[in-house]
């Protein structure tokens, strides 16, 4: 297994386009992260699956904002109507239960 | 929402010198604290996973401390070198039970030759 790996590495919107990130955490991994960072930011938390469950949604996440991770395996975010404050570095992580995450390189998204 | 701190936000030192960095979390319902180094255009990696109250861990010239008590970590360089640069990150899984790491700000670290 060669860790997390995000799919694609840069993408460019214009506003109001849909767009889909993918994420392929290590495999026996149980527990998926999405988090969004922005300069001078630490990673924000935007939602998180064990295996195929869908459990935290962050309060602050808009509802054109959403994920799945299908039989527990990969993950796809999706973000409608996109707009220039969706702007951000998108991570995913993987963890075995409570333990420390792995990371992917993220997918830099640009709303112009 | 968990508080998470971290400071200072950046620093910038002269190769050779020691330094270290705060983050300060939550004491109550401690489950464990983890420190990771984000270099620029690679993925944040996991240094240290602190999970006593007291324990010290060390890889290399980056060592960490935890006081749980307090609710504070701190991480130490020894003798930095430019390839210490990078962001250097703390999380604490907690918080109703799901254990989700919440993420400080981050203190950038620039060492110069």
């Amino acid at each position: 297994d060669t860790g997390v790996s995000q799919d694609p590495r840069h993408k460019i919107t214009k506003r109001g386009q849909n767009v889909t990130f993918r994420c392929d955490p290590i495999s026996e991994h149980n527990r998926l992260y999405w988090y969004r960072q922005t300069l001078g930011q630490g990673p924000e938390f935007l939602t998180y699956f064990q295996n195929e469950a869908q459990l935290e949604k962050s309060r602050l996440l808009s509802d054109r904002f959403s994920a799945e991770r299908p039989k527990g395996s990969f993950s796809t975010l999706e973000i409608q109507r996109t707009e220039q404050g969706d702007s951000a570095m998108y991570l995913c992580a993987s963890s075995l239960d409570y333990r420390e995450a792995f990371f992917g390189q993220g997918t830099r998204l640009t709303v112009v | 929402i968990l508080n998470v701190e971290q400071s200072p936000q950046s620093l910038h030192v002269q190769e050779g010198d020691s330094t270290n960095f705060t983050c300060s979390f939550p004491s109550s319902n401690f489950y464990a604290l983890h420190w990771y180094r984000w270099e620029t255009a690679k993925s944040p990696e996991a240094l240290f996973v602190m999970t006593l109250n007291g324990d010290e861990k060390k890889k290399g010239r980056i060592s960490a401390t935890l006081n749980t008590k307090e609710g504070y970590s701190y991480l130490y360089i020894k003798g930095s070198q430019p390839e210490d640069s990078a962001t250097y990150l703390c999380a604490f899984p907690g918080g109703g039970g799901s254990y989700i790491p919440t993420f400080g700000r981050g203190t950038s670290l620039i060492v110069h030759p």
